[in-house]
């Protein structure tokens, strides 16, 4: 089975940076993703990542260490808006396709 | 515009009643999924299907049942068995091919009367 493991909650202010890590456990390994989820909304791609290193979009980058089961989303520039569940789902090779999803960091942004 | 489209938005089941909520796709998305998120949990797989007339049972199948008979659509209907069917349900889209991104629908919240 994996095993995901998300920070329950993260509050930042307005203009700063967040770094989200997500750590995971599973037999093979065949890619992480990132969704953004506002209350009551459907979750929305953000990043995803299958090598090493790190992918940037903007002001969100997402970062992969396959070696040690780590990833982290790094939002710059928080805007109000930014405030939501970010999710991190990981595929397992072999098998199923299907990503499994941790459950969630909710990312509360304040003045 | 293209997009996966879920109704209701919201739903309310009596004791001992069948609901069920619909999931259409405009995508041209092979693969559809339907997913059950509780407060404070994360998304736990119910069923997927890879294509039409095939589905196969997810981590928490119990108490749902599914239908692929177009690409386009996957109904999940909530029987009566399903003791604990307050929840909000979530339903994807994804290509079978490359990076295979879901693509989700705005979601349908059920609430037993």
């Amino acid at each position: 089975g994996q095993n995901i493991d998300q920070p329950t909650e993260m509050t930042a202010t307005e203009g700063a940076i967040v770094q989200i890590n997500c750590t995971y456990q599973t037999s093979g390994f065949n890619g992480l993703f990132w969704y953004q989820q506002h209350a009551g909304e459907a979750p929305t791609f953000l990043s995803y990542n299958v090598l090493d290193g790190l992918e940037e979009k903007g002001r969100f980058s997402s970062f992969l260490s396959r070696s040690k089961g780590y990833s982290y989303l790094l939002l710059k520039e928080l805007q109000m808006k930014d405030s939501a569940s970010y999710l991190c789902a990981v595929r397992a090779s072999g098998g199923s396709y299907i990503p499994t999803f941790g459950r969630g960091t909710s990312l509360i942004v304040h003045p | 515009d293209g997009g996966i489209t879920q109704s209701p938005k919201y739903l309310f089941r009596k004791e001992g009643q069948n609901v069920t909520l619909s999931c259409e796709q405009n995508l041209n998305h092979d693969a559809m999924y339907w997913y059950r998120q509780d407060p404070g949990q994360g998304l736990r797989l119910i069923y997927y299907s890879q294509i039409v007339n095939d589905f196969q049972k997810g981590d928490i199948a119990e108490g749902y049942s599914v239908s692929r008979e177009k690409k386009e659509s996957f109904p999940l209907t909530v029987t009566s068995a399903q003791k604990n069917p307050t929840a909000f349900y979530l339903c994807a889209s994804s290509t079978r091919q490359g990076e295979e991104t879901q693509y989700f629908g705005p979601g349908t919240r059920l609430l037993v009367l």
